[in-house]
This record gives C-alpha cells, sequence and structure tokens, in this order.
C-alpha cells in the first residue's frame, strides 16, 4: 500500500461545479497534512494546511479524519483557472526524527466552460 | 522578500558532463529540500539539508549525486556525469521550520542530450 494515495482523476467538472477530492495515508502517526496546487510544468503552491478541526479559506474546505486516515479538499463555485493538479502531502517524523513529507501523485482536475 | 530562487532555469548537458543546480532559499529558511519530478511523475524526494548538514538523503541515488548547504551561499545539487534518464525537473524548496509547508522554487528543468 502507497504511504499517500489519490485518485489520479482526471476530474472533468463544469464552471460552478462543486468537487471533492480525497486523500488516504497509512501512516497513524503522521502530524500534519498539507494540499498543494501543481500548474502544468510549474512549480508546487502551498494551497492550504490541513488542521484537525477543518478549515476553510474561500472557496476551499479542507478536512481531515484521523480516525479514518483520510483527507479531504473540496472546491465550491468552480472556476477555469481552478484547473490543476491537486497533490496531498502528509508530514511525518521517522525513525531518526527527522521530518518526512510524503507526497501523493496528485488529482488532476479539469474545469471546462 | 524573494521566493526561493533557483538557478539556472534551464540546463542543457551533454551525456557525461556535470550538472550544478543552485537553490537560494526564502530569506529567514534554514531548511532546503530537493526534489525531483519525471515527465509525468509525482514528486521525488531526494535530499533535507540545514545549514552545513545533510538530514535526510534517502532518496539521493547512490551514486553521482550529491547535494551541499554551505553556511555561506546557495545549496548546490551536483549531478557527475549525467545520463539522459537524469534529464527531468529537479524543485528546491525551503521552510523556516520543519514543522511548516514548503515554498518551492520554479525549478530547473535539466535535458541531457
Amino acid at each position: 500500500r502507497k504511504e499517500v494515495e489519490q485518485d489520479p482523476g482526471p476530474f472533468n467538472v463544469p464552471e460552478g461545479a462543486t468537487v471533492a477530492f480525497n486523500c488516504t495515508y497509512s501512516n497513524s502517526a503522521s502530524q500534519s497534512f498539507f494540499w498543494y496546487r501543481q500548474d502544468c510544468r510549474k512549480e508546487p503552491k502551498l494551497l492550504m494546511s490541513v488542521y484537525s478541526s477543518g478549515n476553510e479559506d474561500g472557496r476551499f474546505t479542507a478536512q481531515l479524519n484521523r480516525a479514518s486516515q483520510y483527507i479531504s479538499l473540496l472546491i465550491r463555485d468552480s472556476k477555469l483557472s481552478d484547473s490543476a493538479t491537486y497533490l496531498c502531502v502528509v508530514n511525518h517524523y521517522n525513525a531518526g526524527n527527522n521530518r518526512k513529507l510524503i507526497w501523493g501523485l496528485g488529482t488532476s482536475l479539469a474545469v471546462n466552460p | 522578500n524573494a521566493g526561493v530562487m533557483q538557478n539556472p532555469r534551464h540546463l542543457v548537458r551533454r551525456r557525461g558532463q556535470e550538472a550544478r543546480l543552485r537553490c537560494s532559499p526564502m530569506k529567514g529558511h534554514s531548511h532546503v529540500y530537493w526534489y525531483r519530478q519525471l515527465p509525468e511523475e509525482g514528486l521525488k524526494f531526494m535530499v533535507y539539508l540545514q545549514k552545513e548538514n545533510i538530514i535526510d538523503e534517502s532518496g539521493m541515488p547512490k551514486e553521482r549525486f550529491s547535494a551541499e548547504f554551505p553556511k555561506e551561499g546557495p545549496s548546490i545539487l551536483r549531478i557527475q556525469q549525467v545520463v539522459r534518464g537524469d534529464s527531468a525537473a529537479y524543485f528546491c524548496a525551503s521552510s523556516p521550520t520543519a514543522d511548516y509547508g514548503y515554498t518551492f522554487g520554479s525549478g530547473t528543468r535539466l535535458t541531457v542530450v
């Protein structure tokens, strides 16, 4: 089982739609979680951190479910500019107490006019 | 505050040459990470450094690849005797602490001909 798993998609949605991505992780000791966005041939950019209580930033809502070991990202009122790959990232500390960020392979979103 | 600066943006090397990739972290960031992204693939962790120390190099190929982050100056990823399979985008990221999300540079696209 991969440490971080995402549905690769692609998700094709019309403008204005609501779309949700899930990401599962295998290490129950994982401590912090992030969603990044990567446009084609560009660098990943931090979209939002994911907190236990859930957090919202405009049209974006992130949730964490520690019991089931998954995080989610909800995008409301999709815009054409939301088309990108969304990367799930999980942080834990390995046996040497070194931080380890584990990256999912990403979920591709295409918002269509 | 300039972001993470990587140079060069594009680098072409012939097989057998050396490639040197530079990364200047954001001001105040002492944690530097190098990632490689092959075409149509996800981000692969290579190495994590703090000033003058390699913290985690578990993702580095055993031969030909080395990284440093000296007390003064940028972090350097060095690839000796490049081969075609080294062609990829190499991203550097930095963070202020080990628990914070990263900021990525724009990457160096290495092409080996």
